[in-house]
């Protein structure tokens, strides 16, 4: 059974510094892996989507790796901002298909002062 | 973008009645939706596959009789919690895949659109 974990559990930053949320799988038999943001008592917004066979892709100051092999992915936030405050979560799909299930990590609360 | 919504967005019930979710696509069909619960400060758990025109896949452990789904169009799902208790207060999310919305290269629908969410409290 798939079990995705992320590391820290919660962050305080500074305005401007730039962050690293780990995001780690057991199982590497993945098809793709999705960084997503949740603001509190909010949906899921998707930041950020690799697939297996790719290595890292970026939108903005967002920027997610992927080393499947050992079960690792990365997010790297540059220049933070109060904005980026929010719930990031990872969530890795074993195969493709339509009725593929996500698998969600435990997820890291941000939270970024001025 | 796709959009997901969800109604309401926040319920509370009595004890013992039963509370239904509606999760619709918007602008977009879906023949598989999702149901998702979250407790406070923890991840997802994924509750059942929503299968447009047949039964809900359900998780292990998730009661179907005390979860019922209904997937009746394309664009609507319903989760419906049956005598409901204080322990089923928590906050169930919805998502979809594009029907028709497929990756070039993979051939694949890669995107989820979630819905913004249902607080549900019983008391």
């Amino acid at each position: 059974k798939q079990e995705v974990t992320q590391i820290p559990a919660a962050l305080s930053v500074p305005e401007g510094e730039n962050l690293v949320l780990n995001c780690s799988f057991t199982d590497s038999a993945i098809y793709n892996l999705q960084w997503f943001r949740q603001d509190p008592g909010k949906g899921l917004t998707s930041l950020l989507l690799i697939q297996s066979s790719q290595r890292e892709q970026t939108s903005g100051r967002l920027n997610a790796s992927l080393d499947k092999s050992s079960g690792r992915s990365t997010l790297y936030i540059a220049a933070s901002q109060p904005g980026d405050s929010a719930t990031y979560l990872c969530a890795v799909r074993p195969q493709a298909g339509t009725a593929s299930k996500l698998t969600f990590g435990t997820g890291t609360r941000l939270q970024v002062t001025l | 973008g796709a959009v997901v919504s969800q109604h309401p967005s926040r319920v509370i019930c009595k004890s013992g009645t039963s509370v239904k979710i509606e999760c619709r696509s918007l602008d977009f069909q879906a023949t598989t939706m999702f149901w998702y619960r979250q407790f406070p400060k923890k991840s997802l758990m994924l509750m059942a596959t929503s299968n447009e025109g047949s039964k809900a896949t359900y998780e292990q452990g998730v009661e179907k009789d005390k979860f019922l789904i209904n997937h009746a169009s394309l664009t609507l799902s319903t989760l419906t919690v049956t005598s409901a208790h204080p322990e089923d207060s928590s906050f169930y999310i919805c998502s979809a895949r594009d029907l028709y919305e497929w990756d070039q290269t993979t051939g694949e629908q890669e995107t989820q659109y979630f819905g913004p969410g249902t607080r549900l409290l019983v008391l």
